[in-house]
C-alpha cells in the first residue's frame, strides 16, 4: 500500500518570502500521480499543482512549483513570493496512475502541513 | 457548469441517531469517491462508487456505515447509530471516469455527533 508522509506539522513565512513544504512517499510502482492540495478555512480543498511520474520535469504553476525527486521518492512543494491568502492548510496526495487495470482514482493523502503567512 | 455539491454543509446528530449526507457531482461525471476527515488529520480513502456499483469499499468501517450512487439522484454516504467518534467532515469528490482524470471536491459534510 502507499503511504504519504508530511513531517513538518507546521510552517511559516514572512510575507513576499519563499516556503518549501515537504512531503515524502512510499510505493512500488513506476507510474503515478502526486498533488498538492490546498485547504483554507472554508474546507474546500483547492487543487495547487500536479507532478507526473513519467515527466521528469518539474511541474510549476505561478508562484508554485515543486521539486520530485522521484528516486528518493520525494516531492516537495515551493510557494515563491508567499501571499497573506496562501495561509491554509496543504495535503500532499498520491494517486496510482490507472495503468495496469487499477483503473480508479484513488487519493492517499499525507497528515497535512499548516501553513501561516505574516504580514 | 456547477461544481461538486455536498448538502447538508453541517450536520448535528445524537447519538444512536442516523446520518444522512448527499453528494451530486459535477455534470457529466459518473465516478464518486468519499473520504473522511478526521479533526487536525488529512483526508482518509473510504469508498469509491460508479452509477449503481461500489467499485472499492476498502475504506469502509465494517459496521453502521454504507454508500450508494444510483442511477438516478446524488449519492448517498449513510451512517447508522452514530458515535462520537464519527464526528468529522466528509468529503466527496467527483470524476467522468477513474485512472487518468482529475476529481473535483465538493466543500464537504461537516458531522457532529452530540
Amino acid at each position: 500500500a502507499q503511504t504519504v508522509t508530511q513531517s513538518q506539522p507546521e510552517m511559516s513565512v514572512q510575507e513576499a518570502e519563499t516556503v518549501t513544504l515537504s512531503c515524502t512517499y512510499d510505493t512500488s510502482e513506476s507510474d503515478y500521480y502526486l498533488f498538492w492540495y490546498k485547504q483554507p478555512p472554508s474546507r474546500q480543498m483547492i487543487l495547487v499543482i500536479r507532478q507526473e511520474a513519467y515527466k521528469q520535469q518539474n511541474a510549476t504553476e505561478n508562484r508554485f512549483s515543486v521539486n520530485f525527486q522521484k528516486a528518493a521518492k520525494s516531492f516537495s512543494l515551493k510557494i515563491s513570493d508567499s501571499q497573506l491568502g496562501d495561509a491554509a492548510m496543504y495535503f500532499c496526495a498520491y494517486r496510482t496512475s490507472g495503468a495496469g487495470g487499477t483503473s480508479y482514482g484513488k487519493l492517499t493523502f499525507g497528515q497535512g502541513t499548516i501553513l501561516t503567512v505574516h504580514p | 457548469n456547477a461544481g461538486v455539491m455536498q448538502n447538508p454543509r453541517h450536520l448535528v446528530r445524537r447519538r444512536g441517531q442516523e446520518a444522512r449526507l448527499r453528494c451530486s457531482p459535477m455534470k457529466g461525471h459518473s465516478h464518486v469517491y468519499w473520504y473522511r476527515q478526521l479533526p487536525e488529520e488529512g483526508l482518509k480513502f473510504m469508498v469509491y462508487l460508479q452509477k449503481e456499483n461500489i467499485i472499492d469499499e476498502s475504506g469502509m468501517p465494517k459496521e453502521r456505515f454504507s454508500a450508494e450512487f444510483p442511477k438516478e439522484g446524488p449519492s448517498i454516504l449513510r451512517i447508522q447509530q452514530v458515535v462520537r467518534g464519527d464526528s468529522a467532515a466528509y468529503f466527496c469528490a467527483s470524476s467522468p471516469r477513474g485512472g487518468r482524470t482529475e476529481a473535483f471536491f465538493g466543500q464537504g459534510t461537516r458531522l457532529t455527533v452530540v
